[in-house]
Formats: C-alpha cells, structure tokens, sequence
C-alpha cells in the first residue's frame, strides 16, 4: 500500500519568515495531494491540493509543488503570521486498488511573534 | 457554507459497551469517509462509502462496522469497545458524482473516551 513520510516532525519560524514541509510517497498510482491544517482539537481543514498533472499550485500565501518523477511534494507558506501555527498534514490519495487517502505523519509549525 | 456534522463531539463509554457515531455530509456530497485519530497521531483511513455502498476498506477492526442511508448519512457502530478504541474519529464527505471524490472535506470529529 501507500507509504506517505512527511518531514520536518516540528518547524518553528519567526513571524514573516517562509515555512517549508516535504513529503513522499511510494504508491505511483497516487494522483491526488492534499495538505491539510489541523488546530487543537478541531478537525483537518483542507488548505491546498494538486493533482498529478500539475506540477505547482499557488493560493495567496500558500503554495504546493509536485515532482512525480521523484515522488515528492512540498508545501511552502510565504509571510507566516501566528495564526498559521497548527499541525500540517500531507496526504496522497492512490488511483488503484485501495482508493483512499494516507497522510504523512504531520509536522507541528509554530510561528513565533 | 454547510459543512460536516459529526454527532455526538464527545462520548464516554465503559469497556466492552457499543457505540454509535454519526456523520452527516455537505449537501449534495455522495461520499463518505471514516477516519481514526489517535493522540499524537496521523488520521487513519477506516471505511468509505459511495451512493449507499460501501466503497473501501481500510484498517477498520471486525467490531466496527458502517453504513451510509438513503440520505447520504452514516453511522459507525462500534462493539466491544477496548481501551484501545480511545481517539478522535472523523469523518470526511467527498462529491464522487461531481468527479471529485478524493477532495474530501473533514467534520469536527468525535471525542471517543473508552474507561
């Protein structure tokens, strides 16, 4: 099945600095690449995606970049303000026989004021 | 916007008792999904269901089990509860017939509290 691995586990940067998490997978099947943040206690909320045929997607100060080849995506946050500490989450999603999504195992950011 | 509903946000159970919890998805989304959330941990893929019938499977024990109803709700019920079972469980709600379905949107979760 999908292995997803996310890195940095933790990542603290001062306020208007850049964030920057990686992921890998291994299921080439996957065509789906969702990033999700999670607050305290609250549910993952969807804050970017890309699709395998797309190689970057920017959204204001969030943006994501795929590279297929190397089985890669990264999430890279520009200006990061205090309210953008959270728990970040990747995912792929796999096209094949098990249609469902696996996350990375997160990464803590905490944007220092 | 609507969003997804999960009731109840906490429950409280005592070892070896069921428990039902229930997902309602975005209007008009036909998907639904069943994630477990264990403290510190990543959310991991249960069940999903698409147009009332069970899609796929992920690591889901034989004690739980799911359905989606005519109006796109689900339940997951859950038996012989262990201590184990303690986490947060979410569900998630995709639109497959709009072509979409892996874009999956996640409710608030339920708080699940095994003594």
């Amino acid at each position: 099945g999908e292995n997803v691995e996310q890195h940095p586990s933790t990542l603290s940067v001062q306020e208007g600095d850049s964030a920057v998490i990686k992921c890998t997978y291994s299921d080439s099947a996957s065509n789906y690449f969702p990033w999700y943040k999670q607050e305290l206690g609250k549910g993952p909320q969807l804050i970017i995606d890309i699709r395998s045929n797309v190689g970057e997607k920017k959204d204001q100060r969030i943006a994501v970049t795929l590279n297929k080849t190397a089985k890669h995506f990264s999430l890279h946050i520009t200006e990061t303000q205090p309210e953008d500490s959270a728990v970040y989450f990747c995912a792929a999603f796999s096209s094949g026989s098990a249609r469902q999504l696996t996350f990375g195992s997160g990464t803590q950011l905490t944007v220092l004021p | 916007a609507a969003g997804v509903i999960q009731s109840p946000r906490h429950l409280i159970k005592e070892k070896r008792e069921t428990a039902t919890l229930k997902c309602y998805p975005i209007p008009r989304h036909d998907t639904v999904y069943w994630y477990q959330q264990g403290p510190g941990q990543d959310p991991q893929f249960l069940i999903s269901f698409y147009e009332k019938m069970q899609s796929d499977k992920g690591s889901i024990p034989d004690r739980f089990s799911a359905q989606q109803f005519s109006d796109y709700h689900s339940e997951l019920n859950m038996s012989s509860l262990e201590l184990g079972d303690s986490a947060l469980y979410f569900c998630a709600s995709s639109s497959g017939l709009a072509g979409n379905q892996e874009t999956q949107y996640f409710g608030p979760g339920t708080r699940l509290l095994v003594l």
